[in-house]
């Protein structure tokens, strides 16, 4: 299987801050590279899906970047709504594996 | 739009199985897969499996591939998740969600459905 390893596991930061969260696969995936935003309680939401291709109502604020091995989630000004666990996913083989969750809090 | 709409929370006992139920409306079933995802309380998110409509074909996760079967019923639009041999590991929130045919993302998701093992 292929490991997803985000970093960091947890972070603080206050709204307006940019925000970098990191994902390393254990082998390369090209870009079959998604994000998830989750809040409490609820279901994912797609943000990025291959790699860098903003989902549909998603923010402009939510960018990403990367391929091979190693991608990057970029908040640009953090808002409000924005404090959640964020999960990156290959979809480049199965089994379809997730990382490990970033979650975002408030400074 | 696309909603997902899945069925109620569940308590089964060790050994026993659950079907969960994840209707689909606002777009052409068969032209996207369903994944099943679960979330075990307070962990990160486990991929399942995939099952496209069209034609029925399955991808599991190797780790649940004897206890799980996905189906699906095209006449009325909703995926089935089974699993059996219930275990309290397996007590987790379950979701289905409509994948990308080409990449197998996740776009629109169910709201999920709680399933608790417990004797």
């Amino acid at each position: 299987d292929i490991q997803m390893t985000q970093s960091p596991s947890s972070l603080s930061a206050s709204v307006g801050d940019r925000v970098t969260i990191t994902c390393r696969a254990s082998q390369s995936i090209s870009t079959y590279l998604n994000w998830y935003q989750q809040k409490p309680g609820k279901a994912p939401k797609l943000l990025i899906y291959a790699a860098s291709s903003l989902q549909s109502g998603v923010p402009s604020r939510f960018s990403g970047s990367g391929s091979g091995t190693d991608f990057t989630l970029t908040i640009s000004s953090l808002q409000p709504e924005d404090f959640a666990t964020y999960y990156c996913q290959q979809s480049y083989i199965n089994p379809l594996t997730f990382g490990g969750g970033t979650k975002v809090e408030i400074k | 739009q696309v909603q997902l709409v899945q069925s109620g929370a569940e308590v089964k006992k060790p050994g026993a199985s659950v079907k969960v139920s994840c209707k689909a409306s606002g777009y052409t079933f068969t032209t996207y897969g369903i994944n099943w995802v679960r979330q075990a309380p307070g962990q990160g998110l486990q991929w399942m499996g995939w099952i496209s409509p069209s034609n029925g074909n399955t991808n599991y996760a190797q780790k649940l591939q004897d206890r799980v079967s996905m189906t699906t019923d095209t006449s009325t639009n909703t995926a089935y998740m089974d699993l059996s041999s219930l275990r309290s590991d397996d007590t987790a929130v379950y979701y289905c969600a409509r994948g990308d045919p080409q990449s197998y993302y996740s776009d629109h998701w169910g709201q999920g459905t709680l399933v608790t093992v417990s004797s």
